[in-house]
């Protein structure tokens, strides 16, 4: 079954500094993983995903994320903060390789404060 | 503009009294789906559906229940809506070729409801 952890519910950071957003996952196939940023009173829009090819996946606003498969995780980071990066940010999981299709699990959710 | 449109934005009801929140895409997308959102639990599944009369049940379907009987609408139904369902609600739509829906979810803006 998959799952999702984000490790930290909440991150402060200063603006200018780098950030670091946590996930870990557990799936029995290949999963496919997204990063979801949701600002205050808004829908969620997709940062970034990562579909086997690179490992390395880069997505919008200079956020990146790496694909660890030994370590089953998938963090986010991103070189230096900026005040509008603000926001809930979820880590997802699906396993359309894994005869699971359709299913979409979220992580709680990790809320990044960013301090001028 | 593409877009997910979900009605009503905002709902206050008592309970019992059974309710629709209405879904509906314009992007001719195959995959459907229904989120529930609670502080603390990130986003959880309700329902999905991968096509035209073809839905699932995700991983909080109780007390909900939901159609596709065209492509573009996928109606979220509360038969007897208790206070538990209080909650803030979303609507997402995503490609699905091939049988893999390893696509950008589309989210529309969130209807929050609360039941009294």
């Amino acid at each position: 079954a998959q799952s999702v952890t984000q490790l930290d519910s909440h991150v402060s950071v200063s603006e200018g500094t780098p950030v670091l957003l946590r996930c870990n996952y557990s799936s029995s196939y290949s999963p496919s993983l997204f990063w979801y940023v949701q600002h205050p009173n808004k829908g969620l829009q997709l940062l970034l995903k990562y579909t086997s090819a690179a490992t390395l996946v880069k997505g919008i606003n200079g956020f990146e994320a790496e694909f660890k498969k030994s370590e089953t995780s998938f963090h986010l980071t991103k070189p230096s903060a900026h005040m509008s990066d603000a926001a809930e940010y979820f880590c997802v999981v699906s396993d359309w390789g894994g005869g699971q299709g359709g299913k979409l699990i979220f992580g709680q959710g990790t809320e990044l404060s960013v301090k001028p | 503009e593409a877009q997910v449109t979900q009605n009503p934005r905002y709902l206050i009801t008592v309970t019992g009294k059974k309710l629709t929140v209405t879904c509906s895409q314009n992007m001719n997308h195959e995959y459907m789906s229904w989120y529930r959102q609670d502080p603390g639990l990130g986003l959880r599944q309700i329902y999905y559906s991968m096509n035209v009369e073809v839905t699932d049940k995700g991983d909080v379907p109780e007390g909900y229940k939901v159609s596709r009987k065209e492509k573009r609408n996928f109606p979220l139904i509360l038969e007897s809506p208790s206070p538990n369902q209080t909650s803030l609600y979303f609507c997402a739509s995503s490609l699905l070729l091939g049988g893999q829906g390893n696509y950008e979810q589309y989210f529309g803006p969130g209807t929050r409801l609360t039941v009294t």
